[in-house]
């Protein structure tokens, strides 16, 4: 059973700084990768889907690769705002998505 | 505006209480999905959807229910059989099984 882990589950970084959020997961066999953001009390927003084929996404601010052989995703974050401040999610797709627990970030003015 | 509405936004549920939650997408997507989320957990997959009156269970499904007699309708009974029923509910929906999924807002369910 497909099993996925965040690390760190909390990250507290002053404002303007550069931040990677991991995700690792232990079934290779997947179609894609979905980074989420969820602020508190609300639904999640897509960020960034990046297929099996690819190695890397970019929107924005946002950068997430994808080393599927290695079981690993990682999320930069460039020049972080306060208003980054959010639950992140990743989840992975084969025939269903399977959710890590996300990383709870906090960018102080 | 298209878009995923789930109502109410908090709920409460009373001892042995059947308790009906409600999604609803106008964006034309075959496929919907109800997921719990619990503090410190990940989403769960209760049940999806793939077509109208087909639905298929989920890791969670005991103690739930669910109804699609509308592509636009996907509701999620929460039986008095689920013995922890709180949590926050999420409902999603993709154009097919296969596609990105979209989410609602969210209700938080809360046992009195």
């Amino acid at each position: 059973k497909q099993e996925v882990t965040q690390i760190p589950a909390a990250l507290s970084v002053p404002e303007g700084e550069n931040l990677v959020l991991n995700c690792s997961f232990t079934d290779s066999a997947i179609y894609n990768l979905q980074w989420f953001r969820q602020d508190p009390g609300k639904g999640l927003t897509s960020l960034l889907l990046i297929q099996s084929s690819q190695r890397e996404q970019t929107s924005g601010r946002l950068n997430a690769s994808l080393d599927k052989s290695s079981g690993r995703s990682t999320l930069y974050i460039a020049a972080s705002q306060p208003g980054d401040s959010a639950t992140y999610l990743c989840a992975v797709k084969r025939n269903d998505m399977r959710f890590g627990a996300g990383t709870r970030l906090t960018v102080k003015p | 505006d298209g878009g995923i509405t789930q109502s109410p936004k908090y709920l409460f549920r009373k001892e042995g209480q059947n308790v009906t939650l409600s999604c609803e997408q106008n964006l034309n997507h075959d496929a919907m999905y109800w997921y719990r989320q619990d503090p410190g957990q990940g989403l769960r997959l209760i049940y999806y959807s793939q077509i109208v009156n087909d639905f298929q269970k989920g890791d969670i499904a005991e103690g739930y229910s669910v109804s699609r007699e509308k592509k636009e309708s996907f509701p999620l009974t929460v039986t008095s059989a689920q013995k922890n029923p709180t949590a926050f509910y999420l409902c999603a929906s993709s154009m097919g099984r296969q596609e990105t999924q979209y989410f609602g807002p969210g209700t938080r369910l809360l046992v009195l």
